[in-house]
């Protein structure tokens, strides 16, 4: 079974640049997160779909960042403009079922970004 | 209240030692507590989970330990090896129901070293 994928592995933007990262998930997951992995830190959760819907984008900045996942399989995580603090790693993970508290999230290898 | 606390930052030990890796949550409405790795440049995998109706749980060399009362629990590793040196994470999520389910709230992280 293929793992979580995801692209770019490594972006460098300035400050004030649109970046956009994608996510293919394991096939057959219903449920794609996407966190954000500051240094130091673990990863926080910005936003949860199921199949194409949101289920919990409550810490997503949503003035600056974005997300959709079409047709409940791919999904990209854009963010416009970027700030400094936006500098982090962004995984993608997903799950089976309807993300229950045991259902088990396997990460992508995320993108890591650094703005400049 | 949403906070999971893990202790301490970094760990050093010999090959053989025994890390114990400490969490403390807030939020009595969790109710399922993963553990996760995550070596250099990959995501958080998976390693081991507990649900608070038990007090313990063991799977091969990694054990859990769960105290409700003192909504504490940690991450022992038995006879540690160089290959476990990784960031290791805890977790804590609920089911809230609605938008809720499924997500993970995670510690700081623990970067742990067991030299040869």
């Amino acid at each position: 079974e293929a793992g979580v994928a995801q692209s770019p592995r490594y972006k460098i933007i300035e400050k004030r640049q649109s970046v956009a990262f994608w996510c293919n998930p394991i096939s057959g997951h219903a449920t794609l997160y996407w966190y954000q992995q500051i240094l130091g830190q673990g990863p926080k959760l910005l936003i949860q779909f199921q199949n194409n819907g949101v289920v919990d984008d409550s810490q997503l900045p949503k003035d600056r960042f974005s997300a959709e996942r079409l047709k409940g399989v791919d999904s990209t995580l854009k963010i416009q403009p970027a700030k400094l603090e936006d500098s982090a790693v962004y995984l993608c993970a997903s799950s089976r079922l309807r993300g229950g508290i045991t259902d088990t999230q396997y990460f992508g290898p995320g993108t890591r970004l650094t703005v400049l | 209240q949403q906070q999971v606390k893990q202790s301490p930052q970094s760990l050093i030990v010999q090959k053989g030692g025994i890390p114990i890796i400490n969490c403390a949550y807030e939020n009595t409405a969790f109710d399922y507590f993963p553990w996760y790795q995550q070596f250099p440049g990959k995501g958080p995998a998976l390693l081991i989970a507990i649900r608070p109706d038990v007090s313990e749980k063991k799977e091969g060399r990694f054990t859990i330990s769960f105290n409700k009362s003192a909504k504490q629990f940690s991450l022992h590793i038995m006879d540690s090896q160089p290959g476990d040196s990784a960031t290791y994470f805890c977790a804590a999520s609920m089911y809230a129901g609605g938008t809720s389910y499924g997500k993970l709230t995670f510690g700081q992280g623990t970067i742990l070293t067991v030299h040869p």
